[in-house]
Parts: structure tokens; C-alpha cells; sequence
């Protein structure tokens, strides 16, 4: 069975400073990956995804995230954070069943 | 573009009446999603409707949860006798079929008391 795990529940980073949250899946082959974000009152909305190819995939807002097979890792990370990057976001693996992890809440103070 | 809209946003029920929440998916997308955020359990798939026709509810609990796609332009998801347990957000969601990109609506926050 699929499943997908982000060992950190909450990250605080200083504004202007980088960022990586971790993400480590399961599945027996190369699953479809996506990252989501949930800002306070509002639905989730999808950052980017992978499917095949080039391992390093852009998303929007100047998020990117690097598949690894090897390491079973689909990291998310961003250069240069912003305030209002502060949400929870959410590793996500499947096609129409999506299994999400547990998510990150990131605070990114000013 | 709307997007995927539910209703209602906010919905408090008292404990073992019913409850139906609405959702009606982006224009022209025919697969359907429902599932339920919790702090204790996080985002659970519940359903998933396909061009109307339910393909998959094994994420439904087998008592007093049933959903329904009557038509391309709206989906309901009953939960009969409701509990407390039951309180969550449940959330709908909508993509073209074939497509993994699924967008999801706000949710309704669903409290029973």
C-alpha cells in the first residue's frame, strides 16, 4: 500500500532564508507525487507534481521539488521565503486516490 | 472560473440528525472527489465519481455515509444519525478524467453537537 510521511510537523525559517520540507514516500513503483498547500480558510491548492522525467520539477510561486528513487524522498524547497508562504502544505502521492501525508506547518517570520 | 464550489461552509447539526453537503465541481470536469480532513487523521480519500457513476467508496464508512452524483453539476454526501465523531471538513474535489490535477473546494466544516 501507498503511503507518504513528512517527519516534520511544524518548520519556522526567518524571511528571506531557505527552505526544504521532507517528504518520503512508499509504493512499489514510481507513483504519480504532488505537493499541495492549505492556506488558512481556503481549499488546497496544488504546487507542483511529478510523474516521470527530469527529477527536479517547478512549481509555482518559486517552489521546486526533487524526486529520488533511490531515497524514496520527494523534498520540497524553496530559495527564498516569503511571509506570506506561512500554510500548511501537504506531500501527496496517487492518481485519483490520493494519499497525503500528514502535512507541515510552516511559519516563516518577518 | 469558480472553481469547485461546497455548501455550506459551516453546517452544525445536533447529534443524530442528518446532515448533506453540497458540492458542485468545475464546469466540464466529470470526476468527482470526496474526502475528510481531521486533525487526528489527516485527509482520508472517502469517494470518487466518475463521469456520475461511483467507482470507488472504500474510504466510505459502511454505516450512515452515502454519496451521490445525480447530475454533471452537483454531488452530495449524506451522513444520516450523525455523531460526533463525525465532525470534520470535508472537502469535494474535481478534475477531467484521465487527469491527475485535482482541484479542491474550501470544504465544509461539519460540527456535530
Amino acid at each position: 500500500a501507498q503511503s507518504v510521511t513528512q517527519p516534520d510537523a511544524r518548520v519556522t525559517v526567518s524571511e528571506g532564508a531557505s527552505l526544504q520540507l521532507r517528504c518520503k514516500y512508499s509504493y512499489s513503483g514510481t507513483p504519480y507525487l504532488f505537493w499541495y498547500v492549505q492556506y488558512p480558510r481556503q481549499g488546497l491548492q496544488l504546487l507542483l507534481k511529478y510523474y516521470s522525467g527530469d527529477p527536479v520539477v517547478q512549481g509555482v510561486n518559486g517552489f521546486e521539488a526533487e524526486f529520488s528513487k533511490s531515497n524514496s524522498s520527494f523534498h520540497l524547497r524553496k530559495a527564498s521565503v516569503h511571509w506570506s508562504d506561512s500554510a500548511v502544505y501537504f506531500c501527496v502521492s496517487g492518481s485519483w486516490q490520493l494519499i497525503f501525508g500528514s502535512g507541515t506547518q510552516l511559519t516563516v517570520m518577518p | 472560473n469558480a472553481g469547485v464550489i461546497q455548501t455550506p461552509r459551516h453546517k452544525v447539526t445536533g447529534k443524530g440528525q442528518e446532515a448533506t453537503l453540497w458540492c458542485e465541481p468545475i464546469s466540464g470536469h466529470s470526476a468527482v472527489f470526496w474526502y475528510r480532513q481531521t486533525i487526528v487523521q489527516g485527509l482520508e480519500f472517502l469517494t470518487y465519481f466518475r463521469n456520475q457513476a461511483p467507482i470507488d467508496d472504500s474510504g466510505m464508512p459502511k454505516e450512515r455515509f452515502s454519496a451521490q452524483m445525480p447530475n454533471q453539476s452537483h454531488s452530495t454526501l449524506k451522513i444520516q444519525s450523525t455523531q460526533p465523531q463525525d465532525s470534520a471538513v470535508y472537502l469535494c474535489a474535481s478534475s477531467l478524467v484521465g487527469n491527475t490535477e485535482v482541484f479542491f473546494g474550501k470544504g465544509t466544516r461539519l460540527t456535530v453537537v
